[in-house]
């Protein structure tokens, strides 16, 4: 079956970078995207950009475009994000999901579990 | 920015009532809305895309409307199940925004 497995939680100190990979299984992974989203505790859902797993096209959201990068790792079918100087306020549960601009049908049909990211000194 | 804008923001309802949520985007969007499901401590499950069409293997009596700035989620029978924080997600223009959720609970 279709599976997007995420890493384990994190704790970093103010200032750190983390590392979240997304292992998908069960679809080609070169066919889709990954999108990332994240939610803070007790808050809603926040989009923060998604990559081609094709061709490593990505977009960004601006608010996060300074501090964020994602890539993909075709030979494990693997995607990671990866967020440097983390502030208190990037604590958050951190998901991927499969996704795609070209076909509404298979647009952020299926999520990872989450991985939670505790920012704290 | 797109915003969109979900209302309400929390109700009250009981098993077999009708309930529409609306989410309203600040610029048209075209049918680039998704509707999302999450319980907590759960994954966002995905309930509706392109606005109108049925996710596969979600009941029959969810279902979506609308096109441009107007959007409405309408669960026709209300279950025990259907309990949750429901998010709409505009993908039309950067950056995709998700409404702010509604909470919907039990009366």
């Amino acid at each position: 079956q279709i599976q997007l497995v995420q890493s384990g939680a994190e704790v970093e100190k103010p200032g750190a970078s983390v590392k979240v990979s997304c292992k998908a299984s069960g679809y080609t992974f070169t066919s889709y995207d990954i999108s990332w989203v994240r939610q803070a505790p007790g808050q809603g859902l926040e989009w923060m950009g998604w990559i081609s797993a094709y061709n490593g096209n990505r977009h960004y959201a601006q608010k996060l475009q300074d501090r964020l990068i994602m890539t993909t790792d075709t030979s494990t079918n693997t995607a990671y994000m990866e967020l440097r100087s983390l502030r208190s306020d990037d604590t958050a549960v951190y998901y991927c999901a499969r996704s795609t601009t070209a076909d509404f049908y298979y647009f952020m049909d299926v999520w990872g579990k989450g991985t939670s990211v505790t920012v704290s000194s | 920015d797109i915003q969109m804008t979900q209302s309400p923001s929390a109700m009250s309802a009981s098993v077999g009532d009708r309930v529409t949520i609306t989410c309203r985007a600040s610029q048209g969007i075209s049918n680039y809305l998704a509707w999302f499901q999450q319980k907590p401590g759960k994954v966002p499950k995905r309930l509706i895309y392109a606005s109108s069409n049925l996710q596969s293997g979600v009941p029959s009596r969810f279902s979506g409307s609308g096109s441009g700035t107007e959007f409405t989620l309408t669960i026709s029978s209300l279950q025990p199940e259907d309990f949750a924080t429901y998010y709409c997600l505009q993908h039309n223009r950067y950056p995709w925004t998700f409404g702010q959720g509604t909470k919907v609970e039990i009366k």
